[in-house]
């Protein structure tokens, strides 16, 4: 069946890269998405990929698709404490449909 | 594990009347719930945040007469959609944080179509 898969956690330093990786057994994706929740709030888009796309930067976030081994990662570059929150990995499917990740937080050390 | 249902998971409805649909969160309990719709092709757009025994927060451009949201229980949120449109046929889908907040549950999504 279809299944989105993340780690649960990650910490990282001030300064240093966030690589947050997800991986996903469906083949018939189109988009694959990167959402920010952060405290209490809801999810916000941060960033997608389009399925025959490899990567695609955008300021300080790198996304990177290995298609053939459904692997997604996100780079945050220069990680500050405002990164700090979960982030999701989703697709969708050609019928529209949307499976999420259950999400890593992210935690950011001084 | 814990389970958020949405009901119903498709409908079809004429111009002008009114759709409501269901998010529930099973076996366990939840303050607030997220509402989201998706277009064709598009990503999932945060349109409010129901809170039990409050008023619904809405994001901004999302109009909240139009998109009626009742926290009716700590289990039950519903998002009404009247007068519907043509244009308000998308993918609605609802999610509920866990009970450590480190985990976010979401429902299956509820396709509307408005003919």
């Amino acid at each position: 069946g279809e299944d989105v898969e993340q780690s649960l956690f990650l910490s990282v330093r001030e300064g240093d890269s966030s690589v947050i990786n997800c991986t996903y057994t469906d083949s018939s994706s189109t988009y694959l998405y990167w959402y920010k929740q952060e405290p209490g709030a809801g999810l916000q888009l941060l960033t997608y990929i389009f399925s025959n796309m490899d990567m695609k930067q955008d300021q300080r976030l790198t996304v990177l698709l290995n298609k053939k081994d459904k692997h997604l990662s996100l780079r945050i570059a220069d990680t500050q404490t405002g990164d700090s929150a979960i982030y999701f990995c989703a697709e969708t499917l050609w019928d529209d449909k949307i499976i999420f990740g259950k999400g890593t937080r992210l935690h950011i050390l001084p | 594990g814990a389970v958020v249902s949405q009901h119903p998971s498709w409908v079809i409805c004429k111009s002008g009347t009114s759709v409501k649909i269901e998010c529930r969160s099973l076996d366990f309990q939840a303050t607030t719930m997220f509402w989201y719709r998706q277009f064709p092709k598009q990503s999932l757009m945060l349109m409010a945040t129901s809170n039990e025994g409050s008023k619904a927060t809405y994001e901004q451009g999302v109009e909240k007469d139009k998109f009626l949201i009742n926290h009716a229980s700590l289990t039950l949120s519903t998002l009404t959609v009247t007068s519907a449109h043509p244009e308000d046929s998308s993918f609605y889908i609802c999610s509920a944080p866990g009970q450590s907040e480190e985990t976010q549950y979401f429902g299956p999504g509820t396709r509307l179509l408005v003919l």
